[in-house]
């Protein structure tokens, strides 16, 4: 079974620092990686994904995150963080070419970006 | 414009009732899913569908069943036998053709509530 682990319930980080939400994953072959946000009684919105080639993958609003398949973890970061950037993160995982489209997320990390 | 359309935003239900929630895409995705938001614990799948007459269960089916008719909608319906269904329902979709690695598009959700 394919699971995602999302260790922090929340992360708090001071506007124009950097942030790091973490994510480890667990799937029999290769992953696809995804990071979602969302803002409160909204659906998810897609950040940014990994599928294969670079371990740094950069995606919307300066977010990027770095694939480390020994450590089996795809952390999201940003240099930069704005007060707008406070929202619940999900990470999920899809394993690739399995047959089967079973999507499984973290349990989310709540942003918040004090000012 | 494209996307993926849940309603009502809002749904109120007596003790004992079955509900119906409604998800329909124009994006011509061939997979569809259903998740169930708690505080804390993430978002739970509860049935996916990755063609037209086919569906599978996800980690939290009981109380619920769902109906693919056509490729556009795919409908969940709390059953009575739901012991706690108040949540924040997500419906998701996933385009299949072109190779894996495609990232899910959200709706909005549904946010279901017992009286």
């Amino acid at each position: 079974a394919q699971s995602v682990a999302q260790p922090e319930d929340q992360v708090n980080v001071a506007e124009g620092n950097p942030l790091t939400v973490k994510c480890t994953y667990s799937v029999s072959g290769n992953p696809y990686l995804f990071w979602y946000v969302q803002y409160p009684n909204r659906g998810l919105q897609f950040l940014l994904k990994y599928i294969t080639g670079d371990n740094l993958v950069k995606g919307s609003y300066g977010f990027e995150a770095e694939f480390n398949k020994s450590q089996t973890s795809f952390h999201l970061k940003k240099p930069s963080a704005l007060v707008s950037d406070s929202a619940l993160y999900f990470c999920a995982v899809r394993e690739a070419g399995a047959g089967s489209y079973q999507l499984t997320f973290g349990k989310g990390t709540k942003l918040s970006v004090i000012p | 414009d494209g996307g993926i359309t849940q309603s009502p935003k809002y749904l109120f239900r007596k003790e004992g009732q079955n509900v119906t929630l409604s998800c329909e895409q124009n994006l011509n995705h061939d997979a569809m899913y259903w998740y169930r938001q708690d505080p804390g614990q993430g978002l739970r799948l509860i049935y996916y569908s990755q063609i037209v007459n086919d569906f599978q269960k996800g980690d939290i089916a009981e109380g619920y069943s769902v109906s693919r008719e056509k490729k556009e909608s795919f409908p969940l319906t709390v059953t009575s036998a739901q012991k706690n269904p108040t949540a924040f329902y997500l419906c998701a979709s996933l385009p299949l053709a072109g190779g894996g690695g495609k990232e899910a598009f959200f709706g909005q959700g549904t946010r279901l509530t017992v009286v």
